[in-house]
């Protein structure tokens, strides 16, 4: 079954915490984000990789981290610099070149900080 | 529960009719857009796609309409169901060298039985 699976679904965090999503995809896909979603806006993107060991900031890259040692992998870590790390948080993947600028979407981590 | 979707305009439409669900873009190099369905709690879900060299185009029940001179997107989806009930977003692709989209806010659909 192919596809991109993000865990857990539901996460709780300490203030003070760091803690990592993961995102994992066998599509064979080389690029990869991280978005994060708020209510009543659009995603807002945190880091995307488009090749092994390469990764750009997004717009929101501040607090986060992430790091891209293999292709079906792109973990995201949101640190305690995180001022309102509370979201839903999305990953998702498309393939680089072969005519498609389709993103795919995983299902999502919801994050409470508590 | 799911919280996303507070705050958004919302289209409500009775069962069997047809729904229209509109986007303004932002840039006008963007030369591809995709629209998204997501439901509550879960990731967004491909609908389907148009490049700005197209300003039509059809898939199952669904047609994308695009008009470059007021930078507009529209979603028609034929014969609505309760099971098309969600938000909509629509996605644009500013720079296929960047691989970045810029993501609309969203409109919910109601689909009253």
């Amino acid at each position: 079954d192919g596809g991109i699976t993000q865990s857990p679904k539901y996460l709780f965090r300490k203030e003070g915490q760091n803690v990592t999503l993961s995102c994992e995809q066998n599509l064979n896909h080389d690029a990869m984000y991280w978005y994060r979603q708020d209510p009543g806006q659009g995603l807002r993107l945190i880091y995307y990789s488009q090749i092994v060991n390469d990764f750009q900031k997004g717009d929101i890259a501040e607090g986060y981290s992430v790091s891209r040692e293999k292709k079906e992998s792109f973990p995201l870590t949101v640190t305690s610099a995180q001022k309102n790390p509370t979201a839903f948080y999305l990953c998702a993947s498309r393939p680089r070149g072969g005519g498609t600028d389709t993103q795919y979407f995983g299902p999502g981590t919801r994050l409470t900080v508590l | 529960g799911e919280s996303v979707g507070l705050h958004l305009p919302t289209l409500s439409v009775q069962e069997g009719d047809n729904s229209i669900i509109n986007c303004a873009y932002s840039n006008s190099a963007s030369d591809y857009f995709i629209w998204y369905k997501q439901e509550s709690g879960k990731g967004p879900q491909f609908i389907i796609d148009i490049r700005s060299n197209m300003d039509k185009r059809q898939g199952q029940r669904v047609t994308v309409l695009l008009n470059k001179t007021v930078k507009h997107l529209s979603l028609q989806i034929a014969a609505t169901q309760p099971g098309d009930s969600a938000v909509y977003f629509c996605a644009e692709n500013m720079d296929s060298g960047t691989y970045k989209y810029i993501f609309g806010t969203g409109t919910r659909l109601k689909v009253l039985a």
